[in-house]
């Protein structure tokens, strides 16, 4: 069965600072993984995707990602953080024409 | 592209009444949407596979009598919460997968809060 981990319940950050979000995975083959972002009583939003290819993935929001086979990571980066990062962020895996698991969470306070 | 809305964003209701919460794909087809649980400050629960024109699968410990499934076009899947109780209340999130899509990523709506008196 596939599992995802976000060590980091929550995490704050200074504004302007850099942000790492930690996201582990457990999965038999080579997942599709995912970082989405929720703000407060809103939907999710995709920031990236990996599906193959280039470990180094861009995102929007001036987000990246880096797929680590060996580590089974997928950490998700930002190097300055604004004000309006602050927000809860979703790791998921899943197969492909499969179900999305999704890691707990993790909540992003940025200090002004 | 790829706009997935529900319909209504809050509804509060009185325990014991029925609850239909709909999810729609905008812009696209999608054979397949999935409804997930948020309890406060959680993670995402899945609570069902909605597939267009078949049964809906629930997740292991998901009472399917008490949140029904339908999927009767490829942009329309509903929940419907039967006999609500208190402990039904919850942020309602539905997704839908492009048909067209090589792959299995998910477009997620806003979300529906519910609230059971």
């Amino acid at each position: 069965a596939q599992s995802v981990t976000q060590p980091d319940i929550h995490i704050t950050v200074s504004e302007g600072a850099s942000l790492e979000l930690r996201c582990n995975y457990s999965y038999g083959a080579t997942p599709y993984l995912f970082w989405y972002v929720q703000s407060p009583g809103q939907g999710l939003q995709l920031l990236l995707k990996y599906f193959s290819g280039d470990t180094l993935v861009q995102g929007i929001k001036g987000f990246e990602a880096e797929f680590k086979r060996s580590q089974s990571s997928f950490n998700l980066r930002k190097p300055s953080v604004h004000w309006s990062d602050a927000a809860e962020y979703f790791c998921a895996v899943g197969a492909a024409g499969n179900k999305l698991t999704f890691g707990g969470g993790t909540r992003v306070l940025v200090k002004p | 592209g790829a706009v997935v809305s529900q319909h209504p964003s809050r509804v509060i209701c009185k325990s014991g009444t029925s609850v239909k919460i709909e999810c729609r794909s905008l812009d696209f087809q999608a054979t397949t949407m999935f409804w997930y649980r948020q309890f406060p400050k959680q993670s995402l629960m899945l609570m069902a596979t909605s597939n267009e024109g078949s049964k809906a699968t629930y997740e292991q410990g998901v009472e399917k009598d008490k949140f029904l499934i339908n999927h009767a076009s490829l942009t329309l899947s509903t929940l419907t919460v039967t006999s609500a109780h208190p402990e039904d209340s919850s942020f309602y999130i539905c997704s839908a997968r492009d048909r067209v899509a090589a792959s299995n990523e998910q477009f997620f709506g806003p979300g529906t809060r519910l609230t059971v008196l």
